[in-house]
């Protein structure tokens, strides 16, 4: 039963434009979520995150966006350039000390120059 | 400060054969993590320490040893390794501080049981 799911899994757009990642949970006791960037032959890196008591977390040209009704969250990236291609997870915890993050598949994203 | 720490970066093992993955920080993080990806997966968590002498398993621990003797090391031990343990598996750490609950990870091993 996959908790946190990204159903696309891959994006192409061109450089300078927008790109939406999106992001679904079914776990209701889901208060943290992050979106991690990763390349090739690399470690995830942490991008940016949100608490549950937030719908909006923005930083430099990364947002993300929860809407907790829907339990969704989207990350926006503008303006997109070339470097951003990379695999993105979105995870998310439940908190309670543990810290243990739930990943999903991620999602290929391609900004073609 | 190097971060996270992986070795090997590469292994192959033969079925039946054991080995330790090693991982280190030098952040002072009291919670560390291990993580397998397999193709086209996302991450899943094998085991997690919050602290030097406690671990606990996380969502797919058959197979897999851990301890934690101190703070800096935390290594990842397979005993008899099987083709289903070929995966690519990453080590993190963290330090809770208010609702932060970034991980930090490392390169990565990538490891083919044949």
């Amino acid at each position: 039963d996959q908790q946190v799911k990204q159903n696309s899994p891959s994006l192409s757009v061109q450089e300078g434009r927008i790109s939406i990642l999106n992001c679904d949970y079914t776990n209701s006791m889901f208060d943290y979520f992050l979106w991690y960037k990763k390349y090739p032959a690399e470690g995830p890196t942490f991008l940016i995150s949100i608490s549950s008591i937030k719908d909006k977390n923005e930083d430099g040209r990364f947002t993300v966006f929860l809407n907790k009704s829907a339990k969704h969250l989207s990350l926006h990236i503008v303006p997109s350039q070339p470097g951003d291609s990379a695999v993105y997870f979105c995870a998310a915890s439940t908190g309670g000390g543990s810290e243990k993050l739930v990943f999903g598949k991620g999602m290929k994203l391609t900004v073609n120059p | 400060n190097a971060g996270v720490t992986q070795t090997p970066k590469f292994r192959i093992l033969k079925i039946g054969q054991s080995m330790t993955l090693q991982c280190a920080q030098d952040m002072n993080h009291n919670y560390m993590y291990w993580y397998r990806q397999d193709p086209g997966m996302g991450l899943k968590l094998i085991y997690y320490s919050v602290g030097a002498g406690i671990t606990d398993k996380g969502e797919v621990p058959n197979g897999y040893n851990v301890s934690r003797s101190t703070t800096e090391d935390f290594p990842l031990r397979l005993e008899l390794a099987a083709p289903s343990q070929t995966s690519v598996y990453f080590c993190a750490s963290s330090h809770p501080a208010g609702d932060s609950y970034e991980q930090y990870f490392g390169p990565g091993t990538r490891l083919t049981v044949t």
